[in-house]
């Protein structure tokens, strides 16, 4: 069955930028049936979307935090990054990588859960 | 923001006995175009992959033990364990994907009683 894994530093300094690869074996990264998204969990607080992308570049993220944001895509490596900017102590979290499940008629797509998730990792913010 | 409440936070069950886990969204998640709800399902166990258990509140999984069921629509959903095992501890979470962002529960943690 396909597989994610996250890698990247475990830890960051304040106002750096954070960046995470995720990692797709076991299968391909492009497919018209998914998009490749981003959820954290800070330590003792609940799970958090970061936002998606697809295999063409096609992202979407989460409005609080897309001026800090940007995901991209790699198809020759089947893989996806993570880059969080000017991090503060509030983004240490586990952050996880994970296959979102979407549909695509006419022209649109519809969007949907999360069916493959990564082990995560912890990404600490300190100097 | 859809904000989704999970209740309780903590739950110990004895083995073999019911457990139910509830999920309150602060909106309705119903799409009426095709009268699903968009509600997930996942089992988090320590050092392991979150496990999607249940998508559209009431549809299991492949390979999900049927002792595992969703209910609910609109507002109010519920995940059951019909008779608890041992390798059900973990933290469950339900996720609306009706609209972005995506939210999730704040967690419930099931324990053996």
């Amino acid at each position: 069955q396909l597989r994610l894994q996250e890698s990247g530093p475990g830890l960051v300094k304040p106002s750096e930028t954070l960046s995470l690869t995720c990692t797709v074996s076991l299968g391909s990264i492009n497919s018209t049936n998914y998009y490749w998204g981003w959820i954290r969990q800070p330590p003792g607080k609940g799970l958090e979307w970061i936002g998606n992308i697809d295999s063409s570049g096609n992202t979407f993220c989460r409005p609080s935090l897309k001026s800090r944001v940007t995901i991209s895509v790699e198809t020759s490596k089947n893989q996806f990054s993570l880059k969080v900017s000017s991090v503060t102590a509030a983004d240490t979290a586990l952050y996880y990588c994970a296959r979102q499940v979407i549909t695509t008629l006419a022209g649109v797509t519809d969007y949907y859960y999360f069916d493959l998730w990564g082990r995560g990792t912890l990404v600490t913010v300190s100097s | 923001d859809i904000v989704m409440t999970q209740s309780p936070d903590s739950l110990a069950v004895s083995l073999g006995e019911r457990a139910t886990i509830n999920c309150k969204s602060s909106q309705d998640i119903l799409y009426f175009s095709d009268n699903r709800n968009y509600l997930a399902w996942y089992q988090h166990k320590p050092g392991q992959p979150p496990k999607l258990l249940v998508s559209w509140a009431s549809t299991r999984e492949f390979g999900v033990p049927d002792r595992f069921s969703g209910s609910g629509s609109g507002t109010d959903f519920s995940l059951t364990i019909s008779t608890l095992q041992a390798e059900d501890v973990a933290v469950y979470y339900c996720q609306q994907y009706y609209m972005t962002p995506y939210t999730f529960g704040q967690g419930t943690k099931l324990e053996i009683k």
